[in-house]
């Protein structure tokens, strides 16, 4: 099954916070987190892998729950380049289940 | 320039009429694989390849065919498109699936009428 994600969507105002969440009702290997802007490919963010390692940009931080089996990226003192749709993958058995996603809309 | 690319980026196509779409990476990456991205749903995994001569089916693969005969290509094969197939479809590639980002090509917006 695909995660969740939550919330649907976010509208921010330059400098605010945000949380995005992902939760999956399977065990969790990793979870990748991805950024996609309008009419372009997802970029990759972030991947959390079990047992506490991550590999990602250093301005973005998340968190990696493997007993509650949940993700969050947190997106602090936003910008308005930070605008687009997050969405977190989880992966297990070789294939890769990615969220609805999360619209991120930052205002001036 | 490492890259992944997909051609053709647009296609009209009419029900019934087979088509390829064309995807190819030049970081040796062992791991590719097919998405469809629609409003609401995300994307979903149609296909993926563990390596040349392995394929396995994601989480969409009805009316979908694949074939990775060289480590750069994974071309996805619609035999007879119908219109649910309408959709953008993006390819990926990694070096492997655990703990490895994955690298998305431009993306082919197919409409099927």
């Amino acid at each position: 099954q695909q995660p969740v994600q939550s919330p649907q969507a976010v509208i921010l105002r330059e400098g605010e916070d945000a949380v995005i969440n992902c939760s999956s009702s399977k065990a969790l290997y990793s979870v990748h987190w991805y950024r996609q802007k309008h009419g372009e490919a997802p970029v990759f963010l972030m991947i959390l892998l079990k047992g506490g390692e991550q590999k990602g940009h250093e301005k973005i931080s998340a968190s990696f729950n493997e007993k509650k089996q949940q993700s969050s990226l947190y997106l602090t003192a936003s910008q308005l380049s930070y605008s687009g749709t997050y969405f977190c993958g989880t992966e297990k058995n070789n294939d890769m289940r990615f969220g609805a996603g999360t619209r991120l809309t930052v205002k001036p | 320039e490492a890259q992944v690319t997909q051609n053709p980026r647009y296609l009209i196509t009419v029900t019934g009429k087979k088509l390829t779409v064309t995807c190819s990476q030049n970081m040796n990456h062992e791991y590719m694989s097919w998405y469809r991205q629609d409003p609401g749903l995300g994307l979903r995994q149609i296909y993926y390849s563990m390596n040349v001569e392995v394929t396995d089916k994601g989480d969409v693969p009805e009316g979908y065919k694949v074939s990775r005969k060289e480590k750069r290509n994974f071309p996805l094969i619609l035999e007879s498109p119908s219109p649910n197939q309408t959709s953008l479809y993006f390819c990926a590639s990694s070096l492997g699936l655990v703990g490895y980002e994955q690298y998305f090509g431009p993306g082919t917006r197919l409409t099927v009428t």
